[in-house]
C-alpha cells in the first residue's frame, strides 16, 4: 500500500482559496487517489477522488500530475465550515478498501 | 447519508471487562471496516469484512475478534479491554469494484467512543 506524506496543518482565512498537497512517490498503477474530510466527533467523509490529471466536483478539484507521485486538492473560497482534517489516502479498492490512512491535513479556517 | 449505525456511541467500561461493539449497514455492501482512531493516529484498520463469515485482520487487530453472521451487521469483541483499547471506534463500509467501476469509496460511521477505566 503506498504511503502519503502531508503538511500536518494549514492556517487560511475565510474566501481563500486553499490547496493541500499529498506526496506518494510510490503510487501503483492501479492505485487512485482519494480525499476525505473528518469533523470532530463524526466519521471520515468522502470528498473527491482522480486518477490523473485533473477532477473537480462541487466542492473540490483534484489536481494529479502526469507522474502521479503527488496530488493537490483544492478548496476554492474556504469558509469557517471547511476547518477540518484533511486525509490524501492511496490505494486500489478492489478487494476492499484496505486503505491506510495517515495523520492527515489539520485545516484551520480564521474569519 | 450511507445508512450505517454504530451502537452504542459512548461507552465507559472496567479494565477486564468484555465489550462488543455493532455497526448495522442498511446498504448491503459486501465491505465491512473497523479502524480506531487515536490522536496523532489518523485511522488505522483494525479488522475488515469481505462477506458473510469472512474476516480477516488489519494493522491493529490485536486484542480484538470480529464477526459478521449477516451482511448487515459486524460485530467488533474486546475479549477483555484494556486501557490502551480506550479509543474512538469507527465502523466503514463499501462496494466490491468491479473492473467497469472506478474505484470504490467507503461510508463511515459516527464513531463509538469507549474508554476502559
Amino acid at each position: 500500500l503506498a504511503k502519503t506524506t502531508q503538511p500536518i496543518s494549514m492556517d487560511s482565512y475565510e474566501g481563500q482559496e486553499v490547496n493541500i498537497t499529498c506526496s506518494h512517490n510510490n503510487i501503483a498503477t492501479n492505485d487512485y487517489i482519494t480525499w476525505y474530510q473528518q469533523f470532530p466527533s463524526q466519521g471520515p467523509r468522502f470528498i473527491i477522488q482522480g486518477y490523473k490529471t485533473k477532477v473537480t466536483n462541487e466542492v473540490a478539484s483534484l489536481f494529479i500530475p502526469a507522474d502521479r507521485k503527488s496530488s493537490t486538492l483544492s478548496l476554492p473560497r474556504v469558509s469557517l465550515s471547511d476547518t477540518a482534517v484533511y486525509y490524501c489516502l492511496v490505494g486500489d479498492a478492489t478487494g476492499g478498501f484496505k486503505t491506510i490512512f495517515g495523520a492527515g491535513t489539520r485545516l484551520f479556517v480564521k474569519a | 447519508d450511507a445508512g450505517i449505525t454504530q451502537s452504542p456511541r459512548h461507552k465507559v467500561t472496567e479494565t477486564g471487562t468484555p465489550v462488543t461493539l455493532r455497526c448495522h449497514q442498511t446498504e448491503n455492501h459486501r465491505y465491512m471496516y473497523w479502524y480506531r482512531q487515536d490522536p496523532g493516529h489518523g485511522l488505522r484498520l483494525i479488522h475488515y469484512s469481505y462477506g458473510v463469515k469472512d474476516t480477516d485482520k488489519g494493522e491493529v487487530s490485536d486484542g480484538y475478534s470480529v464477526s459478521r453472521s449477516k451482511t448487515e451487521d459486524f460485530l467488533l469483541t474486546l475479549e477483555s479491554a484494556t486501557s490502551s483499547q480506550t479509543s474512538v471506534y469507527f465502523c466503514a463500509i463499501s462496494e466490491s469494484r468491479t473492473a467497469s467501476m472506478m474505484n470504490t469509496e467507503a461510508f463511515f460511521g459516527q464513531g463509538t467512543r469507549l474508554t476502559v477505566v
